[in-house]
């Protein structure tokens, strides 16, 4: 019930294109979804998060939409770049421990 | 302000040794939560620390342990080293009760190799 699936496990889009990564999650007490970008040799990095009471968020050409009912998050990265080429990890937390529960990664390739 | 600065950044270790890993938060973090990257199981928690307690933790056996000193730096250690040990591990702070909250920073980790 802690899980979180994540897919595809990789992504190749065109420079311009839209990338969209999905998370999935069991748990209702989960009730905040960030979503964090790890370059090689680094930590992740937060990149954008959301709260169950909002569908949707944006933040530059990044934006989670967020569908409670299905127990779905997405993360949707428009106009991609060559330098958004990274691993992102969608994450969930909530439930007794409050500690962040991972999605598996999803490594993305911007082609130029 | 500086960020989270783990040491060290590589590491290779024997089986059946232990090892040290150390984390320092940033300035004003109270808590430190570390968590083992490899790419089977991805980004798993281990424990979380603030003001020298463990708060959580994780579901690793008991040769994973850590603590938090005054300072908050934390170490962590894990003895009797298996090739199964051989990860990422990565220190995140926070704000005391931001625990994946915005003020959730993660260090750039150490990498462990067991041989």
């Amino acid at each position: 019930q802690q899980q979180v699936k994540q897919s595809p496990q990789s992504l190749i889009v065109q420079k311009g294109g839209i990338s969209i990564i999905n998370c999935a999650y069991e748990n209702t007490a989960f009730d905040y979804f960030p979503w964090y970008q790890q370059f090689p040799g680094k930590g992740p990095a937060l990149l954008i998060a959301i709260r169950p009471d909002v569908s949707e968020k944006k933040e530059g050409r990044f934006t989670i939409s967020f569908n409670k009912s299905a127990k779905q998050f997405s993360l949707h990265i428009m106009d991609s770049q060559p330098g958004d080429s990274a691993t992102y990890f969608c994450a969930a937390r909530g439930g007794s421990a409050r500690q962040l529960t991972f999605g598996s990664g999803t490594q993305l390739t911007v082609l130029p | 302000k500086a960020g989270v600065t783990q040491t060290p950044r590589y590491l290779i270790k024997t089986r059946g040794q232990q090892v040290t890993l150390s984390c320092s938060p940033i300035s004003g973090h109270r808590s430190v939560s570390w968590y083992q990257q490899t790419p089977g199981q991805g980004l798993q928690f281990l424990f979380e620390y603030f003001s020298e307690t463990q708060r959580n933790k994780g579901n690793f056996p008991g040769r994973f342990s850590g603590r938090q000193f005054s300072n908050s730096r934390s170490e962590m250690n894990v003895s009797t080293l298996e090739l199964g040990d051989s990860a990422l591990y990565l220190c995140a702070s926070s704000l005391a009760g931001s625990v994946g909250g915005h003020g959730y920073t993660f260090g750039s980790g150490t990498r462990l190799t067991v041989v």
